[in-house]
């Protein structure tokens, strides 16, 4: 059972640079997102997701990209990457929204130089 | 705008003692609080969590308090394992919202 799967763990860009973060979900579940962690702080929603479709805006969206056009997949994509989005991005999915357990993947770690 | 604090950056606790983790947040509106747990390198995992018509709700060695008419909540470990040895965040979140708002955590390190 993979639960939340994150692609990649590491990456370096280049600012200006563009990437998508990958995530994928083997439990069935409708509700998406993706959070970003600075040093600390707190996880920041970027976007998130209810359903194929269907996406929304988050806490902190400038700079980022997303789509959802079947349930497994939710990817995160960064264009024309600036020191700024240097975090650890974290995709998670549950079942019914943020209220009940949410699963979390690993992480992936981006440092934009 | 943190709407959810976490005073504490850091706690240390011998093991077989009692871990409290503390959490405020300004927003009357949330309904929902929840505690996560994260290792190194790895992503947050799901802890305990506690609904606003509660004022406790406990879960084996984990009991989370809520006092609503402070806007404070708190977390107890007891008694404390090494394998507790964690980050953990407070989340809270309001009526119909999918959304959570997330504290800066807190590191807790249990001594052997």
């Amino acid at each position: 059972n993979a639960g939340v799967t994150q692609t990649p763990k590491f990456r370096i860009l280049k600012i200006g640079q563009s990437m998508t973060l990958q995530c994928t979900q083997d439990m069935n579940h409708n509700y998406m997102y993706w959070y970003r962690q600075d040093p600390g702080m707190g996880l920041k929603l970027i976007y998130y997701s209810v359903g194929a479709g269907i996406t929304d805006k988050g806490e902190v969206p400038n700079g980022y990209n997303v789509s959802r056009s079947t349930t497994e997949d939710f990817p995160l994509r960064l264009e024309l990457a600036a020191p700024s989005q240097t975090s650890v991005y974290f995709c998670a999915s549950s079942s019914v929204g943020m209220k009940t357990e949410a699963f979390f993947g690993q992480g992936t770690r981006l440092t934009v130089v | 705008d943190q709407q959810v604090k976490q005073n504490s950056p850091s706690l240390s606790v011998q093991e077989g003692r009692i871990s409290i983790l503390n959490c405020d947040y300004t927003n009357s509106m949330f309904d929902y609080f929840l505690w996560y747990k994260k290792y190194p390198a790895e992503g947050p995992t799901f802890l305990i969590s506690i609904s606003s018509i509660k004022d406790k709700n406990e879960d084996g060695r984990f009991t989370v308090f809520l006092n609503k008419s402070a806007k404070h909540l708190s977390l107890h470990i007891v008694p404390s394992q090494p394998g507790d040895s964690a980050v953990y965040f407070c989340a809270a979140s309001a009526s119909n919202d999918y959304k959570l708002s997330f504290g800066a955590g807190t590191t807790v390190t249990v001594r052997a």
